[in-house]
């Protein structure tokens, strides 16, 4: 089945700087790949996808980006802001799986 | 338009007990999945039904099972608890050949 694979953990920024979040997978067949967003003690949210015949989708401050034959794709927030600060997965594939999770800290 | 609903939010049980969750997609959605959130294995696919048939299953055992309805809601079932189960288990519906994907609140299974 499908591996992926996150990373980092757990990152903290200053408010203003970028955020980038990575991940990994396997299954060369995988062609979609969400980003959740889930604040403490609610749930995940939808908040950017792309699918394998894009190489990058923006929606304003946030973009993905991913790379087929390095089998990789990453999450870019800019100029962050406290309300940015939640756990943030990545997926891969029809059967989603999910990374491990990274937990964004903005600090003001 | 209401979003994933389910029932219960908390449980509490008690380890060689069953239980049964329910989730209610969006309305229009006939894909419902179920997955498994702890600490320390993250978000865990369990399952995917379509049109009340199991199209995808993740890799639990068998004490872990589900079924959908006509009507699109789901419900999961866990049999003989044990304390490693306790956990969030959240639903998530989407429409037919969507990708796009919505989640329920989740409910908190807590065994002791």
């Amino acid at each position: 089945g499908e591996n992926v694979e996150q990373h980092p953990s757990t990152l903290s920024v200053q408010e203003g700087d970028s955020a980038v979040i990575k991940c990994t997978y396997s299954d060369s067949a995988s062609n979609y790949f969400p980003w959740y967003k889930q604040e403490l003690g609610k749930r995940p949210q939808l908040i950017i996808d792309i699918r394998s015949n894009v190489g990058e989708k923006k929606d304003q401050r946030i973009a993905v980006t991913l790379n087929k034959t390095a089998k990789h794709f990453s999450l870019h927030i800019t100029e962050t802001q406290p309300e940015d600060s939640a756990v943030y997965f990545c997926a891969a594939g029809n059967k989603f799986y999910f990374g491990s999770g990274t937990k964004l800290n903005v600090k003001p | 338009k209401a979003g994933v609903t389910q029932t219960p939010r908390y449980l509490i049980k008690t380890r060689g007990q069953q239980v049964t969750l329910s989730c209610s997609p969006i309305s229009g959605h006939r894909s419902v999945s179920w997955y498994q959130q702890t600490p320390g294995q993250g978000l865990q696919f369990l399952f995917e039904y379509f049109s009340e048939t199991q199209r995808n299953k993740g890799n639990f055992p068998g004490r872990f099972s589900g079924r959908q309805f006509s009507n699109s809601r789901s419900e999961m079932n866990v049999s003989t608890l044990e304390l490693g189960d306790s956990a969030l288990y959240l639903c998530a519906s989407r429409r037919d050949r969507a990708y796009e994907q919505y989640f329920g609140p989740g409910t908190r299974l807590t065994v002791t």
